[in-house]
């Protein structure tokens, strides 16, 4: 069975720090990763995608994930945090494309300034 | 493209009262799926179909759930007979065969 540990489930940085959501997933098969974003009180809104292509997958907003097989890992990354990415994250994994995805419990980052 | 909408956005009711939601698709996106998410989890799969049919279903979709797309194009989902536990945000998304799933805004259920 498919699963999905976010480590973390509260992250605070800096604004201009890096930012680093850890994500590890359990697949039989291989898989594809994604990850969310969710703001207050909205849907969820993607970042990036992993779908057996390029394992370095750069998002939007600068966000970028680098797919790990060896250590079962999708990190996301972004080198300098803005205020405007305080908000829900939440990783991914689905072993086709366009089935139901297996979501992790999420990560809430946090900016100060 | 005016994105996934979803109706109502709020719904609060009585338990034991029945509630319908309806979920509005992105224009030729033939795939549709119900998640639902409860306070400081991720959304858990419900189920999806492909145009009007039914391909997938959880085992977290007791009998008092039931969701249909009888023409393909949008869908609902009904909860009968509703709970405290069922309250939760009922997020749908769509998709292509095979692509990213876009998710709308959710419609978020209280039951008192």
């Amino acid at each position: 069975a498919q699963s999905v540990t976010q480590l973390g489930s509260h992250v605070s940085v800096s604004e201009g720090a890096l930012v680093l959501l850890r994500c590890n997933y359990s697949s039989s098969v291989p898989p594809y990763l994604f990850w969310y974003v969710q703001y207050p009180n909205q849907g969820l809104q993607l970042l990036l995608k992993y779908t057996s292509a390029a394992t370095l997958v750069k998002g939007i907003n600068d966000f970028e994930a680098e797919f790990k097989k060896s250590e079962t890992s999708f990190h996301l990354t972004k080198p300098s945090a803005h205020m405007s990415d305080a908000a829900e994250y939440f990783c991914a994994v689905s072993n086709e494309a366009g089935t139901a995805l297996i979501f992790g419990k999420g990560t809430t980052l946090s900016v100060s300034s | 493209d005016t994105g996934v909408s979803q109706d109502p956005r709020h719904k609060i009711t009585k338990r034991g009262q029945n509630v319908t939601f309806r979920c509005d698709p992105i224009s030729e996106h033939n795939r549709l799926y119900w998640y639902r998410q409860t306070l400081g989890q991720g959304p858990e799969f419900l189920t999806y179909f492909q145009n009007e049919a039914q391909l997938e279903k959880s085992r977290l979709l007791s009998d008092r759930f039931s969701a249909e797309r009888p023409k393909g194009s949008f869908s609902t989902l009904e909860i009968q007979r509703t709970e405290q536990g069922d309250s939760a945000m009922y997020l749908c998304a769509s998709s292509s065969l095979t692509d990213t799933q876009y998710f709308g805004p959710g419609t978020r259920l209280t039951v008192l």
